[in-house]
C-alpha cells in the first residue's frame, strides 16, 4: 500500500529557532514529492522536488529530497509566528497526489 | 480572482439528506479533483477528472457521485449523508498534460451533518 509518513506529527518552538520536518514514502510510480502549508483554509504550494539532492529555497524555507532513501526534509530557519501551520508532505503518483498525516508547527512569540 | 473557487464553504444539514457542493477553476488546468479532509487534517484522493473524463475514483460510496459538465467545473454531490461524511471537502485542479503535478487548492467546504 502506497504511503507517506511524516514526523514529527507535532512541534512547537519559539521564535527564531530553526526546525526541520521530515516526510518519508513508500509508493509506486514516483513523479515527484510536494510540501504544503496549510492555516486555516486551502493548502498552498511551497516547493516540488522531482530530483535527488538539489535543495530548493524560498526565503527562510528550503527542502531537499533523497530518491534512494526515500525522504525528503524541509527547514524553516529563523522562525517567525506566522510559520505557525500545518506543514504537508504529498508525493504525487498514480496521476494524484498522496499526502503524508501532516506536522503541526507552533510558534511561540 | 480566484483561481478554484467552491460553493458553499459551509454546510449544515441533518442525517438522510442529499447535498451538493460545485467547484470551478479559472486556471486553465485540465484536470480537477475532490479530496476528503478528515478532523485530524488527512486529506484524501477522492476522484480525478481530466477533460470530463473519470481517471480516478478512489474505493468511494456510491452515495458520491461527482459530475464534470466541462473542464472548468467538477461538482460533488452527496446522497443519504451519514455522520461519517462531516468533513472539509477540497476541490483541486491541475494540468496533466506536459506533466505538471502541482495541484492548486480551493478554500474548501466543511460539512457537518447532525
Amino acid at each position: 500500500e502506497d504511503k507517506v509518513v511524516q514526523s514529527p506529527l507535532s512541534l512547537v518552538v519559539h521564535e527564531g529557532d530553526t526546525v526541520t520536518l521530515n516526510c518519508s514514502y513508500e509508493v509506486t510510480n514516483f513523479r515527484s514529492l510536494l510540501w504544503y502549508k496549510q492555516e486555516k483554509k486551502a493548502p498552498t504550494f511551497l516547493f516540488m522536488l522531482t530530483s535527488s539532492g538539489i535543495e530548493k529555497k524560498s526565503g527562510r524555507l528550503s527542502s531537499i529530497l533523497d530518491k534512494k532513501e526515500l525522504f525528503s526534509i524541509l527547514n524553516i530557519t529563523a522562525t517567525q509566528t506566522g510559520d505557525s501551520a500545518v506543514y504537508l508532505c504529498a508525493v504525487f503518483q498514480n496521476e494524484k497526489l498522496t499526502f503524508g498525516t501532516g506536522t503541526r508547527l507552533t510558534i511561540i512569540p | 480572482d480566484t483561481a478554484v473557487s467552491q460553493t458553499p464553504k459551509y454546510l449544515v444539514t441533518q442525517m438522510g439528506n442529499d447535498k451538493s457542493i460545485k467547484c470551478e477553476q479559472n486556471l486553465g488546468h485540465d484536470t480537477m479533483y475532490w479530496y476528503k479532509q478528515d478532523s485530524k487534517k488527512f486529506l484524501k484522493i477522492m476522484f480525478s477528472y481530466n477533460n470530463k473524463e473519470l481517471i480516478i475514483n478512489e474505493t468511494v460510496p456510491n452515495r458520491f457521485s461527482p459530475k464534470s459538465p466541462d473542464k472548468a467545473h467538477l461538482n460533488l454531490h452527496i446522497n443519504s449523508l451519514e455522520l461519517g461524511d462531516s468533513a472539509v471537502y477540497f476541490c483541486a485542479s491541475s494540468q496533466r498534460t506536459g506533466g505538471a503535478n502541482v495541484l492548486t487548492f480551493g478554500a474548501g467546504s466543511r460539512l457537518t451533518v447532525l
